[in-house]
């Protein structure tokens, strides 16, 4: 199975703030690399595929890089909205397999 | 618009099953695979398995293989997944999610609402 290791697991930021989160793979997965987003109680929504593509109303203000092993999620102005815990995952093969989570709090 | 919902909580013995349903609207129900993820409290969501959407083909997470079984009723346009031989380790919230794209890509959108099974004696 590929291992998929989030780092860090929490951070606090403040409104307003540019975050990066990062995402590592334990084989390269190419660019089959999607995000996610959750907040306490509710299911995950999806905001990015294939690394860097931005789900259809999804803001502007979140992007996804990388590729092989390597991957980030970064929102350049963090809103009020956004915090929440954010979780990778691969399909580059099954079974398919998530990060351990980044939760984004507020400072 | 899309929309998932499942059933309701359940609360089981260990060595009992669980049958939960999926209902789906918005779209095509045929077109899209149907994946199963279940997410325990505080960790991380685990991939247990899809139904391909143009046929009744499954793949299932070796870790679940066994015990999971996953169905669907096109008449419905419902999706089922049955676990058996529950544990307590079996405890949390299973969530329905369609495939994002009819070309199967393995990821998950839109999410059920989920729904949270308890395993205790």
């Amino acid at each position: 199975d590929i291992q998929m290791t989030q780092s860090p697991s929490s951070l606090s930021a403040s409104v307003g703030d540019r975050v990066s989160i990062t995402c590592r793979a334990s084989q390269s997965i190419s660019s089959h690399l999607n995000w996610y987003q959750q907040k306490p109680g509710k299911a995950p929504e999806f905001l990015i595929y294939g690394a860097s593509s931005l789900q259809s109303g999804v803001p502007s203000r979140f992007s996804g890089s990388g590729s092989g092993t390597d991957f980030t999620l970064t929102i350049s102005s963090l809103q009020p909205e956004d915090f929440a815990t954010y979780y990778c995952q691969q399909n580059y093969s099954p079974p398919l397999t998530f990060g351990g989570g980044t939760k984004v709090e507020i400072k | 618009q899309v929309q998932l919902v499942q059933s309701g909580a359940e609360v089981k013995k260990p060595g009992a099953s669980v049958k939960i349903s999926c209902k789906a609207s918005g779209y095509s129900f045929t077109s899209y695979a149907m994946h199963w993820v279940r997410q325990a409290p505080g960790q991380r969501p685990e991939w247990m398995g899809w139904i391909n959407g143009h046929n009744d083909n499954t793949k299932y997470s070796q870790k679940f293989q066994g015990r999971v079984t996953i169905t669907r009723d096109i008449s419905a346009s419902t999706a089922y997944m049955e676990l058996s031989s529950l544990r307590s380790e079996d405890t949390a919230v299973y969530y329905c999610a369609r495939d994002g794209v009819p070309a199967a890509q393995d990821w998950f959108d839109p999410w059920g609402q989920g729904t949270l099974v308890t395993v205790s004696s």
